[in-house]
């Protein structure tokens, strides 16, 4: 099976514009979540969609956002960029939603902020 | 809210000699679960190793073992025979088993594997 792949890779973007990154979860995976990596706060959940409704969502502001869709793809948005949104944005998929469910990552958007 | 913590930024170890890596969490949940995740540089996160909170018999996978204290609620991970390929950013993570469960994890240890 082909992995969780996420577009673009690299983007570089001015304070104020908006961002849209995507994921593809592995086939059969109807959960996806979204993490946020930065060296200073580390790994932090930003949102987790399943069967195209938000069930879980961290503690960002109202600036991000997401989807789901049927096939289960995703998108994050990010809103009024800010020089703090630089990070490296991780999706990761798992079948389901049980606690045994195993994730796995994409190799991330790397977002830069200017 | 729950919360991990790995209190080694930093570990190395020789190669083909063994290592282990801290990691505590903070929760009032009997029923949880635990992960290791691996990160090469500029590569994507694996899973290492995954621990089922409701059993006592710790986990192992190949070269990889933990040693899990529920009362001390620390999950410690255990890697034997160093290779090369093991340097990476590891990262202790956390799930509830209740639903909405999201991951928590630590800041993670970078592991440098010294030939």
């Amino acid at each position: 099976k082909a992995g969780v792949t996420q577009t673009p890779r690299y983007l570089i973007k001015t304070r104020g514009q908006q961002v849209t990154l995507s994921c593809s979860p592995i086939s059969g995976h109807r959960s996806v979540s979204w993490y946020q990596q930065t060296p200073g706060q580390g790994l932090q959940f930003l949102f987790e969609y399943f069967s195209e409704t938000q069930r879980n969502k961290g503690n960002f502001p109202g600036r991000f956002s997401g989807r789901q869709f049927s096939n289960s793809r995703s998108e994050m948005n990010v809103s009024t960029l800010e020089l703090g949104d630089s990070a490296l944005y991780l999706c990761a998929s798992r079948p389901g939603l049980a606690g045994t469910d195993t994730q796995y990552f994409g190799p991330g958007t790397r977002l830069t902020v200017l | 809210a729950q919360t991990v913590t790995q209190s080694q930024p930093e570990m190395s170890v020789q190669e083909a000699e063994t290592v282990t890596l801290s990691c505590t969490y903070d929760t009032s949940e009997s029923d949880y679960y635990l992960f290791w995740y691996k990160q090469p540089p500029s590569r994507q996160m694996i899973l290492v190793i995954r621990q089922e909170a409701y059993k006592q018999q710790n986990a192992t996978e190949n070269r990889f073992s933990v040693n899990f204290q529920k009362a001390a609620k620390s999950f410690s991970l255990k890697i034997s025979d160093s290779q090369l390929g093991d340097a990476a950013m590891y990262f202790c993570a956390y799930r509830s088993a209740e639903k909405n469960n999201d991951m928590r994890f630590g800041a993670g240890t970078r592991l440098t594997v010294k030939p």
